[in-house]
């Protein structure tokens, strides 16, 4: 199993452009996450997938839009990307959202680390 | 909804020696409490996790302590080695947030041979 698999490793982009992150799972979970990480302000939650065909905002969703195109792939989408949006971005699966079981440990990807001009 | 502080940010400890690493929230119905380790370059790891319904859990080296009532909870690393050196993010979760956990700052922690 590759677990959790993102795509590109770096990115650098101009203010304006635009881009889409991948991510995959081959661990048929049903939630999918993606963080972003800034230094000294941990892992801040941008969207969820609770299941397939359903998305939420996180704490930081301004400026992204998500797709959860089935039960393996979640990508995160910069419209207009900005200088503040540079930062590592994680996309993490867990087997259930934790509704029923009352929280489970998320699997990590190894990263996107993007750099916004 | 939940907050959670993590201290110190960063730990320095010479090999050999215990290194602990706390973590206050403010849900009192919070009853999911996982520990990650980031290594340099990596995505963060799960390395041992607690529920509400236990005090202590202790893995080989590491252990966290978890005390619902101050609603703060700790990990312990015992015998550090330089491959213990890493971020390390508490966690905690609760219906409240949907079960999607909450994470601290982070804590650098570096271990000198």
């Amino acid at each position: 199993n590759a677990g959790v698999t993102q795509t590109p490793k770096f990115q650098v982009l101009k203010t304006g452009q635009s881009m889409t992150l991948q991510c995959a799972q081959d661990m048929n979970h049903n939630s999918m996450y993606w963080y972003r990480q800034d230094p000294g302000m941990g892992l801040r939650l941008i969207y969820y997938s609770a299941s397939e065909g359903t998305t939420d905002k996180g704490e930081v969703p301004n400026g992204y839009n998500v797709s959860r195109l089935n039960k393996r792939e979640f990508s995160l989408r910069l419209e207009s990307a900005a200088p503040s949006q540079t930062s590592v971005y994680f996309c993490a699966s867990s087997p259930t959202s934790g509704l029923r079981s009352g929280g489970n440990e998320q699997f990590f990807g190894p990263g996107t680390r993007l750099t916004v001009l | 909804g939940e907050n959670v502080e993590q201290h110190p940010s960063t730990l320095s400890v010479q090999e050999g020696d215990s290194a602990v690493i706390k973590c206050t929230y403010s849900d009192s119905a919070s009853n999911y409490f996982p520990w990650y380790k980031q290594e340099l370059g990596k995505g963060p790891q799960l390395i041992i996790d607690i529920r509400s319904n236990v005090g202590e859990k202790k893995d080989q080296r590491i252990a966290v302590t978890l005390n619902k009532t101050a609603k703060h909870f700790s990990l312990h690393i015992t015998e550090t080695q330089p491959e213990d050196s890493a971020v390390y993010f508490c966690a905690a979760t609760s219906k409240g947030g949907s079960y999607i956990p909450t994470f601290g700052r982070g804590t650098s922690l570096i271990v000198h041979p």
